[in-house]
C-alpha cells in the first residue's frame, strides 16, 4: 500500500514534443504529490508538487494532472528540450515529508 | 531556495573502515533530516529519519549499528557507515525539511558516492 508505481521506465521524446510520465498509488492517506528531477551524480530537485484538492497545476512548461478517484497523477513536460534529459521521480507522502518514491523514468530528449 | 550541502561528494575507502558523510542545511534550521540510499538506475530508498536532539528512526531492514546517524545541531546531520564492505557501495543522499513561507518543502543534498574496495 505504500508503493507508488511509475511508468514508463524510460522515454525518448523529440525536441519540442510532450513528455508524459504517469504514477499510481494505493494509499488514500497520501496528501502531497511532488515530482523530482535528478541529473546523474546529483541529488533530486523539486520540480512541481500538487495536493489532492486540485486536479491540475502548471508551472512553466511543467504540468501535473491529478485524478483522485483513479489514484493517479502524471507529469507533462511541454516543449521538451535536450536539457530536460534526466531521471524523473514521482513521490507521495502523508504530512511530514516522509516520501515514498516511484521507480523513476529516464527521459531522453533528442535534438 | 534553501540549500542543503552534502560532503564529501565522493569517497573511496578500504573494506573494514568507517566513513562519515555530512549533511548541512546552509541557510535554514532543520529539525528533521532524512537519509536515503540509491543504487544505480534505481529509486531512492529511505534509510532513516534524523531528528535533532534525539535518536534516529530507522526503516525496516536498515541496521542501526551499521549506519550511525547523529543530528547534534539544527543544521547538521551525519551518517557514519561503520566497517564498510563492498555491498555498502552506493549513492547516499540526505534531505532536510525547510519550513517557511507558510509551507514545508523538502530539499536534497547533492549526494555522496561511496565506493568500498
Amino acid at each position: 500500500q505504500q508503493q507508488v508505481k511509475q511508468s514508463p521506465q524510460s522515454l525518448i521524446v523529440q525536441k519540442g514534443g510532450i513528455s508524459i510520465i504517469n504514477c499510481a498509488y494505493e494509499n488514500t492517506a497520501f496528501d502531497y504529490f511532488p515530482w523530482y528531477q535528478q541529473f546523474p551524480g546529483k541529488g533530486p530537485a523539486l520540480l512541481i508538487a500538487i495536493r489532492p484538492d486540485v486536479s491540475e497545476k502548471k508551472e512553466g512548461r511543467f504540468t501535473i494532472s491529478f485524478n483522485k478517484s483513479a489514484k493517479q497523477f502524471s507529469l507533462h513536460i511541454m516543449d521538451s528540450q535536450p536539457g530536460d534529459s534526466a531521471t524523473y521521480f514521482c513521490a507521495a507522502n502523508t504530512g511530514f515529508q516522509k516520501l515514498v518514491f516511484g521507480t523513476g523514468t529516464r527521459l531522453l530528449v533528442s535534438p | 531556495g534553501a540549500v542543503v550541502s552534502q560532503h564529501p561528494s565522493r569517497v573511496i575507502c578500504k573494506s573494514g573502515t568507517s566513513v562519515k558523510i555530512e549533511c548541512r542545511s546552509l541557510d535554514f534550521q532543520a529539525t528533521t533530516m532524512f537519509w536515503y540510499r540509491q543504487f544505480p538506475k534505481q529509486s531512492l530508498m529511505l534509510m532513516a529519519t534524523s531528528n535533532e536532539g534525539s535518536k534516529a528512526t530507522y526503516e525496516q531492514g536498515v541496521e542501526k549499528d551499521k549506519f550511525l546517524i547523529n543530528h547534534a545541531s539544527l543544521t547538521l546531520s551525519t551518517l557514519t557507515v561503520t566497517s564498510a564492505h563492498p555491498e555498502d557501495s552506493s549513492f547516499y543522499i540526505c534531505s532536510a525539511i525547510f519550513q517557511g513561507q507558510g509551507a514545508e518543502k523538502l530539499f536534497f543534498g547533492s549526494g555522496t558516492q561511496l565506493s568500498v574496495l
